[in-house]
């Protein structure tokens, strides 16, 4: 296991379009996390899953993110009716247990144009 | 509300020198403290990370110092490297399901000079 892999590394789509991405955590990480970077900034957490349970998605930006991780395995993030606003780098984080080392992904880039 | 402040927004340390770079937080509930070194383009990786339990932690050329009453920490970097140049994230994080995720500053954009 090579840690935390995002795919893709860059997705371009136009505004209105809907894009998926995914996240496969290291090996028995029974947390995952999404966060999104805008320019200068720092990570923002999303939402986080314990298992495949989504505990926590109060921090989603709006109705249009939506998130899962069936089987407790992968997860996958959903943004629908993409705005230019949406523009980031989208982060994924796994992590043994609550309040200990996270591991992030290479993250993917989001353009809307 | 910002509820973790670092400072300085950037900053540009001679090769061999003493980087410093300093954060404060607000909420009390945190107990555990990470900081994450990233490139450009890359995801933030880990650098080393500490609990209200101990005032300082070494790894390698990286310390952490830590002051409970304060409310703040900061990080190290000694001997310097033009390798090192990258930005710097500070987070803090607590206890109790972690609902929160981590908590991260705005980053100090970390520049060596050789």
């Amino acid at each position: 296991d090579t840690g935390v892999s995002q795919n893709p590394r860059h997705k371009i789509t136009k505004r209105g379009q809907n894009v998926t991405f995914r996240c496969d955590p290291i090996s028995e990480h029974n947390r995952l996390y999404w966060y999104r970077q805008t320019l200068g900034q720092g990570p923002e957490f999303l939402t986080y899953f314990q298992n495949e349970a989504q505990l926590e998605k109060s921090r989603l930006l709006s109705d249009r993110f939506s998130a899962e991780r069936p089987k407790g395995s992968f997860s996958t993030l959903e943004i629908q009716r993409t705005e230019q606003g949406d523009s980031a780098m989208y982060l994924c984080a796994s992590s043994v247990q609550a309040n200990t080392e996270a591991f992030f992904g290479q993250g993917t880039r989001l353009t809307v144009v | 509300q910002q509820q973790v402040k670092q400072s300085p927004q950037s900053l540009i340390v001679q090769k061999g020198g003493i980087s410093i770079i300093n954060c404060a937080y607000e909420n009390t509930a945190f107990d555990y403290f990470p900081w994450y070194q990233q490139f450009p383009g890359k995801g933030p990786a880990l650098l080393i990370a500490i609990r209200p339990d101990v005032s300082e932690k070494k790894e390698g050329r990286f310390t952490i110092s830590f002051n409970k009453s304060a409310k703040q920490f900061s990080l190290h970097i000694m001997d310097s490297q033009p390798g090192d140049s990258a930005t710097y994230f500070c987070a803090a994080s607590r206890e109790g399901g972690g609902a929160d995720g981590l908590t991260f500053g705005k980053g100090t954009h970390l520049i060596i000079q050789p």
